[in-house]
């Protein structure tokens, strides 16, 4: 498709459930980014994929998320035992190439809403 | 420290006022810099990206870097209510994720 597609929007778990998020890349895009904003303007990277390969896991706690890009199918962002902290808007950003190559122009989906409750 | 610093305001300006949008960064490796515009309930949108020192010029929007003091602005003339917006500086080294600042939340008033 033409633009990043995040589903759900909004997704409401109890604490200690699980939540799954789903990403469609722009198609033709091989990279894939997982950003969680929390307090509205705080962006922190989560995990980066080059096509079905992780690129990038700095910034995924170690415990309870986990990531796939699987070949025709959308990427999804999964927690485990959800906590009251991981309340956020969780986006997904797609790009033609790598960071630090000069053309990451990275576009972001609308971004999926996450309320632990 | 932070990597990156931006002050989140708010900012509020009367229609067609001069903006001026500033980050501050530590890392002198950052080699790439960009501003978003995220609007309410939205991703942020790619704005402006520059590679290095110096001016980038784009209609109203002009995005400028000094690497040499660490810092990076985003000029908006004659601005308009339709850019009332959170606007995200952002910047990267070869290899690394994208880092972001907070983020300032402008607004202009008709």
């Amino acid at each position: 498709g033409e633009e990043v597609a995040q589903t759900p929007k909004h997704l409401v778990r109890g604490e200690g459930q699980k939540a799954k998020l789903y990403c469609a890349p722009i198609k033709g895009h091989s990279y894939v980014f997982w950003y969680q904003q929390v307090l509205k303007n705080e962006f922190k990277f989560l995990i980066s994929f080059q096509n079905e390969n992780v690129f990038d896991e700095t910034g995924m706690p170690k415990e309870r998320f986990s990531a796939k890009c699987l070949p025709n199918s959308p990427c999804s962002l999964e927690i485990q035992a959800t906590k009251l902290e991981d309340s956020a808007v969780y986006f997904c950003a797609s790009s033609q190439v790598g960071t630090g190559t000069g053309g990451e122009k990275l576009f972001f989906g609308s971004g999926t809403q996450l309320s632990v409750l | 420290q932070k990597e990156v610093e931006q002050d989140p305001g708010p900012l509020s300006v009367p229609e067609g006022a001069i903006v001026s949008l500033n980050c501050t960064y530590s890392n002198s490796a950052f080699q790439y810099f960009m501003w978003y515009r995220q609007y309410s309930r939205k991703g942020p949108e790619l704005l402006m990206y520059t590679y290095s020192s110096g001016n980038k010029e784009d209609g109203r929007f002009t995005a400028q870097v000094d690497k040499s003091s660490k810092y990076i602005s985003l000029f908006i003339r004659d601005s308009q209510p339709s850019d009332s917006a959170t606007y995200l500086c952002a910047m990267i080294q070869a290899g690394t994720a994208l880092i972001f600042g907070k983020g300032t939340t402008l607004s202009v008033s008709s």
